[in-house]
């Protein structure tokens, strides 16, 4: 198994640019998030999803969006890109089923991306 | 608000000592926690998790306690190596919301 995989390494983007950053997991898991983690900031959470066909806002939504139309895959859209925008983006994946523990969540690689 | 504190930036120990990192909440009851390594320029790996109803976690060199009454989480890495030098996470999780992560601890373990 590859685990998450996250799409590009890098990226430099210009102010008000749009790009996809892609994620897919091979691990069949329901649950997958999308998060931002600034230096000494932790990991804010941007979206979320709980299966394909349905996500949710995490604690930074805004400038963001997603889509989750298969178990594997979930993009995460900037339409707008802006400075504050600069940071490193982290994919993960978690099994969760109704009634039982909490499981881990695994990370991709991440993608640091550049707003200039 | 809910807030998770870690409650230093950087901690410095030496080879062999026990490393001892302390995670705090406040307005929040979290049912699980989990603790997560992160080395740099890689996403986070996963600990450790406890339960609310589990005093203590093993796992062998890393040992996790849960204090409800002292809203408070400590993480033990005994026999510390240099190897062990990261920055570790803790994360809250309450009923049906997702994890929320601490800002993190980075260890520098000297030989």
């Amino acid at each position: 198994n590859a685990g998450v995989t996250q799409t590009p390494k890098f990226r430099i983007l210009k102010i008000g640019q749009s790009m996809t950053l892609q994620c897919t997991q091979d691990m069949n898991h329901n649950y997958m998030y999308w998060y931002r983690q600034d230096p000494g900031m932790g990991l804010k959470l941007i979206y979320y999803s709980v299966g394909a066909g349905i996500t949710d806002k995490g604690e930074v939504p805004n400038g963001y969006n997603v889509s989750r139309s298969t178990t594997e895959d979930f993009p995460l859209r900037l339409e707008l890109a802006a400075p504050s925008q600069t940071s490193v983006y982290f994919c993960a994946s978690s099994r969760r089923t109704s009634g039982t523990t909490y499981n881990e969540q695994f990370f991709g690689p991440g993608t640091r991306l550049t707003v200039l | 608000s809910q807030k998770i504190e870690q409650n230093s930036e950087a901690l410095n120990i030496q080879e062999g000592k026990t490393a001892t990192l302390t995670c705090n909440y406040t307005n929040y009851s979290p049912a699980y926690l989990q603790w997560y390594r992160q080395d740099p320029g890689r996403g986070p790996v996963f600990l450790l998790l406890i339960r609310e109803n589990e005093k203590e976690k093993r796992k062998e060199r890393l040992k996790v306690t849960f204090d409800t009454t002292l809203k408070q989480s400590l993480f033990h890495i005994t026999a510390s190596q240099p190897a062990d030098s990261a920055t570790y996470l803790c994360a809250f999780l309450s009923g049906n919301t997702p994890l929320v992560f601490g800002k993190g601890t980075r260890l520098s373990v000297i030989a």
